[in-house]
């Protein structure tokens, strides 16, 4: 069974850009989320996606929003890019969602350099 | 909100020994506690998970313990090799994180020397 993949794997921007990032959850899961991963902040979470929806999110500025397709394919967008902002951007999927105790697998990431 | 200390930040040891890494959440109402692996340039790997209505858990050389009243759970490795370095971290879920999210501790870069 294939894992989460993420593309791209790496990205160069400078400040001000704007930027779309993609993830394919595991065949058969339908929840995604997302998390960036700093030196500083560690791993913190983003948004979480079921059917569709955006069921959760974390303390992020507006800047940072994503998307589910019916597929459960995920994308992320960050706009107005800063320094700040550079991380490796983390996807992780779990079955349904509904069950707290979901496993949830990672894919290898998208490390984000803005500069 | 839920938050997750880990401890130590970073741990080395012979090869053969064991290892031990320990975490305490806040929120009691926490019932689902992962722990992943992550290697240089790659994702965090799941290695082990428990439930609040478990006390350990066992997998080989990988086990993890939980004490609710106390807050706390441990990864305990045994027979340590080279190639559990890593960086581990632990993480915990619950109803007040909210559907799938989870909190993460701040990891423990674990060095294991030959």
């Amino acid at each position: 069974k294939a894992g989460v993949t993420q593309t791209p794997r790496y990205l160069i921007k400078t400040r001000g850009q704007q930027v779309t990032l993609s993830c394919s959850p595991i065949s058969g899961h339908r929840s995604v989320s997302w998390y960036q991963q700093t030196p500083g902040q560690g791993l913190q979470f983003l948004f979480e996606y079921f059917s569709e929806t955006q069921r959760n999110k974390g303390n992020f500025p507006g800047r940072f929003s994503g998307r589910q397709f019916s597929n459960s394919r995920s994308e992320m967008n960050v706009s107005t890019l800063e320094l700040g902002d550079s991380a490796l951007y983390l996807c992780a999927s779990s079955l349904d969602g509904r069950n707290p105790y979901n496993e949830q697998f990672f894919g290898p990431g998208t490390r984000l350099t803005v500069l | 909100g839920e938050n997750v200390e880990q401890h130590p930040s970073t741990l080395s040891v012979q090869e053969g020994d064991s290892a031990v890494i320990k975490c305490t959440y806040s929120d009691s109402a926490s019932n689902y506690f992962p722990w992943y692996k992550q290697e240089l340039g790659k994702g965090p790997q799941l290695i082990i998970d428990i439930r609040s209505n478990v006390g350990e858990k066992k997998d080989q050389r990988i086990a993890v313990t939980l004490n609710k009243t106390a807050k706390h759970f441990s990864l305990h490795i045994t027979e340590t090799q080279p190639e559990d370095s890593a960086v581990y971290f632990c993480a915990a879920k619950g109803e007040n994180t909210g559907f799938q999210k989870l909190v993460f501790g701040t990891g423990t870069r674990l060095l294991v020397s030959p």
